[in-house]
């Protein structure tokens, strides 16, 4: 199984700074990875899919970037609504399994 | 645009059958090029897949849950289902529907979540 490792656990920023969230694999995933934010209470959104690409509707503020066994996660200028959880996902290819990161908190 | 609704009993007891339904309008199930999945979140932890269907019908697990999921579809009502045998309080969690775009990594859409709780 292929692990993925969130880093940090917890981010404390504050409005109008930049944040930069980690995603490592314990082996290549390619550019196989997704990206999303999740609100207490609420279902995750997807953010990015294929470790690079904008979902609809998603903000210009989020980035991402990644291959193989590193990748990044950047929100530039945090508005009040970007303070949640973010996971990344991957899935490999045969068989396709799926697993989620444990997750960063962005706090205020 | 798509939308997907979970429902299901939230109780069920230790060693029981856990049963789900995702009720998809707006989009035909049966229409190829989607993969349906079932997710759960365990109370404050993070995101467990569950398994897949896929639009082929072909089902494929998280094999921590030992064989005891099962995915079928039931494209006459648009919906899928989900059933875990020989639950246990491990088991108690939100569970969510999604789809994924066949050859892109990603969920586009989710269900709002169902709590499904273990308990005699």
């Amino acid at each position: 199984e292929i692990v993925l490792t969130q880093s940090p656990a917890t981010l404390p920023s504050s409005p109008g700074e930049t944040v930069t969230l980690s995603c490592r694999a314990s082996e290549s995933v390619a550019t196989f990875i997704a990206w999303y934010q999740q609100h207490p209470g609420q279902a995750p959104r997807l953010l990015i899919y294929d470790a690079s690409v904008r979902a609809t509707d998603v903000p210009q503020r989020f980035s991402a970037t990644g291959s193989d066994t590193d990748f990044t996660l950047t929100i530039t200028r945090l508005e009040p609504e970007d303070f949640a959880f973010y996971y990344c996902q991957q899935r490999s290819n045969w068989p396709p399994q799926l697993t989620f990161g444990g997750g960063t908190k962005v706090e205020i | 645009q798509v939308q997907l609704q979970e429902s299901g009993p939230g109780l069920v007891k230790p060693s029981e059958t856990l049963s789900l339904t995702c009720a998809v309008s707006g989009g035909s199930i049966g229409r190829g090029g989607y993969y349906w999945s079932w997710i759960r979140q365990r109370p404050g932890k993070g995101l467990e897949w569950v398994g897949y269907i896929f639009d082929t019908g072909n089902t494929y697990f998280n094999p921590s849950l030992k064989n005891r999921a099962s995915i079928s579809f039931d494209t006459s009502e648009s919906r899928f289902s989900l059933n875990l045998e020989s639950v246990t309080a491990a088991d108690t969690a939100v569970y969510f529907c999604a789809r994924q775009r066949a050859l892109i990594i990603g969920f586009d859409f989710w269900g709002q979540g169902a709590l499904v709780t273990v308990s005699s």
